[in-house]
């Protein structure tokens, strides 16, 4: 089955920073790599997500890339702000997959310093 | 749209005691998941639905059973509550037909056993 890593497991930036977290996935059949934001207490909440047939992603100060050779992906954000501390998870999730499901990262957890 | 929804939000059990963890969504999703979220070890995922009267296990399924009662309903039942499972449970659906899509989270249940 698929198998996600994902580094670093904490991450504390100063305000205006840029950070990445990134994460590697074993099974070249995985298609769709979604990035979830956890703030503490709440649930996990999409950010954004990228798809196998596209190498970049960006959304204002976040950007996703993709690159399906080496089998990694990454999260990037640019100027971060102290509402961007929260707990980050990445996941994979292969064509084959007959359950549908993600394979999660076991989560980096950002604090952005003010 | 409420989503996915969940019940209860925050439950305390005694070792030995039963309990339903309730779910449902109003997207017409497909798939349905049950998640444990334990300090520092991610999602981990406990049973799925891939479609409406299939069930299967996931990573950690042992003392847990599910029933997907409808197309929008799916539950998590501990027979015997252990303090092991003393956890937050999320919720998940999926839409599976079509370009892959996101998994959106329910609220989450904060459950202690004692």
């Amino acid at each position: 089955g698929e198998n996600v890593e994902q580094h670093p497991s904490t991450l504390s930036v100063q305000e205006g920073d840029s950070a990445v977290i990134k994460c590697t996935y074993s099974d070249s059949a995985s298609n769709y790599f979604p990035w979830y934001k956890q703030e503490l207490g709440k649930r996990p909440q999409l950010i954004i997500d990228i798809r196998s047939n596209v190498g970049e992603k960006k959304d204002q100060r976040i950007a996703v890339t993709l690159n399906k050779t080496a089998k990694h992906f990454s999260l990037h954000i640019t100027e971060t702000q102290p509402e961007d501390s929260a707990v980050y998870f990445c996941a994979a999730s292969p064509r084959w997959n007959t359950g549908n499901q993600f394979y999660f990262g076991t989560g980096t957890s950002l604090t952005v310093i003010p | 749209n409420a989503g996915v929804t969940q019940t209860p939000k925050f439950q305390v059990l005694k070792t030995g005691q039963s309990m339903t963890l309730q779910c449902a969504q109003d997207m017409n999703h497909n798939s349905m998941y049950w998640y444990r979220q334990d300090p520092g070890m991610g999602l981990r995922l406990i049973y799925y639905s891939a479609s409406e009267g299939t069930t299967d296990k996931g990573e950690v399924p042992n003392g847990y059973n599910v029933s997907r009662l409808n197309k929008r309903e799916f539950s998590l039942r501990l027979e015997s509550a252990a303090p092991s499972q003393t956890s937050v449970y999320f919720c998940a659906s999926r839409e599976t037909s079509g370009a892959p899509y996101e998994q959106y989270f329910g609220p989450g249940t904060r459950l202690t056993v004692t």
